[in-house]
């Protein structure tokens, strides 16, 4: 059974730093892409960024860029988010989701999520 | 702002079959996903790469796509299919994913 399990979420300042880890099992997780995507209560989906299977290809969305670094360890088979400088609009649940096999575009599993709450 | 469009919301009788839009340049040259999400639960991939359904989707959920609109249509909506719905594609650089607004459907 494929689980993907976030952790780290909580309370943090703004202008502070948050690392969120991403715990895969039940597949390969060195196959899959990863991808985070993000959720404020209530509104829609964002996506945040996503990583290939390697590390060879990162990309993030324009809001997060220059203050979110992704990264996986394949041995641990586990995808972190180090969220450096956060904003109140950050403020999200965060899920993470894994890259179907034949589309690194489609998501065909997520996680609960992790909730982060920027706020002074 | 998403550069792909949904309606906000869509409602449709139980029973009969309604479709639901993402507009969008980037479809021109990149796949389309649709994701369910109910409250309280994480997004549910029921559509990949245009037209394609995961494995233990009902075939009631179907994709298409013509040019730059791409539709999710539901045959016979059950009370069960009532959530909300995001299409996600490439954005028009192609360097970045995004996901539409999200369509609320209601079933009658």
């Amino acid at each position: 059974e494929v689980q993907l399990v976030e952790s780290g979420g909580g309370l943090v300042q703004p202008g502070r730093s948050l690392r969120l880890s991403c715990a895969g099992s039940g597949f390969t997780f060195d196959d899959y892409a990863m991808h985070w995507v993000r959720q404020v209560p209530g509104r829609g989906l964002e996506w945040v960024s996503h990583i290939s299977w390697n590390s060879g290809s990162i990309a993030y969305a324009d809001s997060v860029k220059g203050r979110f670094s992704i990264s996986r360890d394949n041995a641990k088979k586990s995808l972190y988010l180090q969220m450096n400088n956060v904003r109140i609009d950050d403020t999200a649940l965060y899920y993470c989701a894994k890259s179907a096999v034949t589309d690194d575009d489609a998501l065909d599993f997520w996680g609960q999520g992790t909730f982060v709450t920027v706020s002074a | 702002s998403s550069e792909l469009t949904q309606d906000p919301a869509v409602s449709v009788a139980l029973g009969q079959t309604v479709r639901i839009t993402c507009q969008g340049d980037s479809l021109k040259n990149y796949y389309v996903s649709w994701y369910q999400q109910k409250p309280g639960q994480s997004p549910l991939l029921v559509i990949f790469g245009n037209n394609n359904r995961p494995s233990g989707i009902p075939d009631r959920f179907s994709g298409s796509i013509s040019v730059t609109t791409a539709s999710l249509t539901i045959t016979g909506a059950q009370a069960e299919d009532e959530a909300d719905y995001y299409c996600n594609s490439r954005d028009n650089t192609g360097d970045q994913l995004v996901f539409g607004g999200g369509t609320r459907l209601t079933v009658l």
